[in-house]
C-alpha cells in the first residue's frame, strides 16, 4: 500500500480483557517497530521486527505484552490481560532497512482500557 | 546513554512568521541520523525533515530547515511563513548508525496564531 496502516484506528477494553493491534507496513519495507505513546509523552520503544523474526524485545513492558509477524508483513501485537496503564497510542512503523532508514509511521491505535 | 532534549514545551507564533524549534542530544557515536517528526492532532507521524551527520550542509524541505550544529549537538528545526496548517507536535529524533532503535524527545507543541 502506499502507506503504514493500523487497525483498528480506536480500541475501548475492560480491564482484564485481550486485545490485539495489527499493523501492516509499506510494502518491500524489511524492519518493522512497534512504539507506545501515553498521553501527552513521546514515544516509547517496544519491539522491532527484522523480516519476521524480533532480535529485540527488551522494550516490551511485561509479559502481558508480545507480537509477532507472519510473510514478513503484518504484524500483530497483542496485549493479554489488559490494565488501565495500558491506555495509550500505539504507533506501528516501517522501514526500508533497520538502520541509517527513515521510519515511516502509522496513523496508530488509540486503546483505552476501561 | 543517547538522549534527546527538547526544551520548549510549547511555542507560538504569528501567521505568516517564522519560529524556531530547539533540540539538543547527546551520542558518543560520530554517524548518526537526526530526524523532526510532526504530529497533528489526528496522531499520524508525518517526517518533516532528515539530517545525516557526516554532511555539513543543513537540511532543507520547502519552509522547513534546520540548523545543524555537530559539535555543539545542536538541531533546530526553522520554519518560515508560517501556516495555520502547520500547528502541531514537534518531535525531534536520533538514529544511531550502529542502531535501529529511534530515540525522542520530550516533543513542542506549536501554536500558530491567525
Amino acid at each position: 500500500g502506499a502507506g503504514v496502516s493500523q487497525s483498528p484506528s480506536n480500541k475501548v477494553t475492560e480491564k482484564g480483557k485481550d486485545v490485539e493491534l495489527r499493523c501492516d507496513p509499506i510494502s518491500g519495507h524489511t524492519a518493522l517497530y512497534w512504539y507506545r505513546q501515553s498521553l501527552g509523552q513521546g514515544l516509547e520503544f517496544l519491539i522491532y521486527f527484522q523480516g519476521n523474526s524480533a532480535p529485540d524485545k527488551s522494550g516490551l513492558p511485561s509479559d502481558r505484552f508480545s507480537a509477532e509477524r507472519t510473510g514478513g508483513s503484518v504484524s500483530t501485537l497483542t496485549i493479554q490481560r489488559t490494565q488501565q496503564e495500558d491506555s495509550a497510542v500505539y504507533l506501528c512503523a516501517s522501514s526500508l532497512r533497520p538502520d541509517q532508514e527513515t521510519q515511516y509511521f502509522g496513523p496508530g491505535t488509540r486503546l483505552l482500557v476501561l | 546513554a543517547q538522549t534527546v532534549t527538547q526544551s520548549q514545551p510549547e511555542m507560538s507564533v504569528q501567521e505568516a512568521e517564522t519560529v524556531t524549534l530547539s533540540c539538543t542530544y547527546d551520542t558518543s557515536e560520530s554517524d548518526y541520523y537526526l530526524f523532526w517528526y510532526k504530529q497533528p492532532p489526528s496522531r499520524q507521524m508525518i517526517l518533516v525533515i532528515r539530517q545525516e551527520a557526516y554532511k555539513q550542509q543543513n537540511a532543507t524541505e520547502n519552509r522547513f530547515s534546520v540548523n545543524f550544529q555537530k559539535a555543539a549537538k545542536s538541531f533546530s528545526l526553522k520554519i518560515s511563513d508560517s501556516q495555520l496548517g502547520d500547528a502541531a507536535m514537534y518531535f525531534c529524533a536520533c538514529l544511531m548508525d550502529s542502531n535501529y532503535q529511534l530515540i525522542w524527545g520530550a516533543g513542542t507543541k506549536l501554536i500558530i496564531k491567525p
